[in-house]
């Protein structure tokens, strides 16, 4: 069975542009995650899903972030405008059942660089 | 909430030596605790998974991590380090709604 599946790998964009990072979890799982990892901050949970209902957004820096999960299988973190501290890796990753207690599997993540 | 705290940001070992990556949890005793690993460049994944059936716990790649209540603690260890294993460790516990990631210690392995 194939992994958590993110797109694109890599990510180059300019400042002010619109960002779009793509996930498709593990079929069958119920949970989806977005993380934020940097050197400064570590590893941020920024939203999670159940059911492709948004549970927790807490995480999710300003509005200029947004994510979606239209279906069980994809789910969008979009970013617009972009800026130079968006500059990250973002880690999608998903669970069976329960958020809290089932193994998290991750996707191999996208490198963003805001220029 | 529950949370973990790692000591140590970074640990330095030579090849062959015993690895010790600590991880103290608060409060109430957790009905779960998680090691994950991330290699470089690659995401997170599971090394081992502590469920209160037993305190000492196996994981891969000859990992294991012993449950002590009496220290809350859930450390790490690897009898003799490879330089394959040089990677992100992170101890987690389930908190409010998600699982609470601890900030990580960098293993760092020479020859």
């Amino acid at each position: 069975d194939a992994g958590v599946i993110q797109s694109p790998r890599h990510e180059v964009t300019e400042m002010g542009q619109e960002v779009t990072l793509r996930c498709k979890p593990i079929s069958g799982h119920n949970s989806l995650f977005w993380y934020r990892q940097t050197m400064m901050r570590g590893l941020e949970l920024l939203i999670y899903f159940n059911n492709n209902v948004p549970i927790d957004d807490s995480g999710m820096p300003e509005d200029r972030f947004s994510a979606k999960m239209p279906n069980a299988s994809f789910s969008t973190l979009k970013i617009q405008p972009s800026e130079p501290r968006d500059s990250a890796v973002y880690f999608c990753a998903s669970t069976r059942d329960s958020p809290a207690t089932d193994t998290q599997y991750f996707g191999p993540g996208t490198r963003l660089t805001v220029l | 909430a529950q949370s973990v705290t790692q000591l140590g940001s970074h640990v330095s070992v030579s090849e062959g030596a015993l690895v010790l990556l600590r991880c103290n949890y608060s409060s109430s005793v957790p009905p779960y605790l998680f090691w994950y690993v991330q290699y470089p460049n690659q995401g997170l994944q599971l090394l081992l998974k502590y469920t209160s059936a037993a305190t000492l716990v196996k994981g891969i790649n000859g990992f294991e991590a012993e449950f002590k209540k009496s220290e809350t603690s859930f450390h790490l260890t690897k009898p003799s380090a490879h330089m394959s294993d040089a990677a992100e460790y992170f101890c987690a516990v389930p908190g409010y709604s998600t699982l609470t990631f601890g900030k990580g210690t960098m293993l760092l392995v020479s020859p």
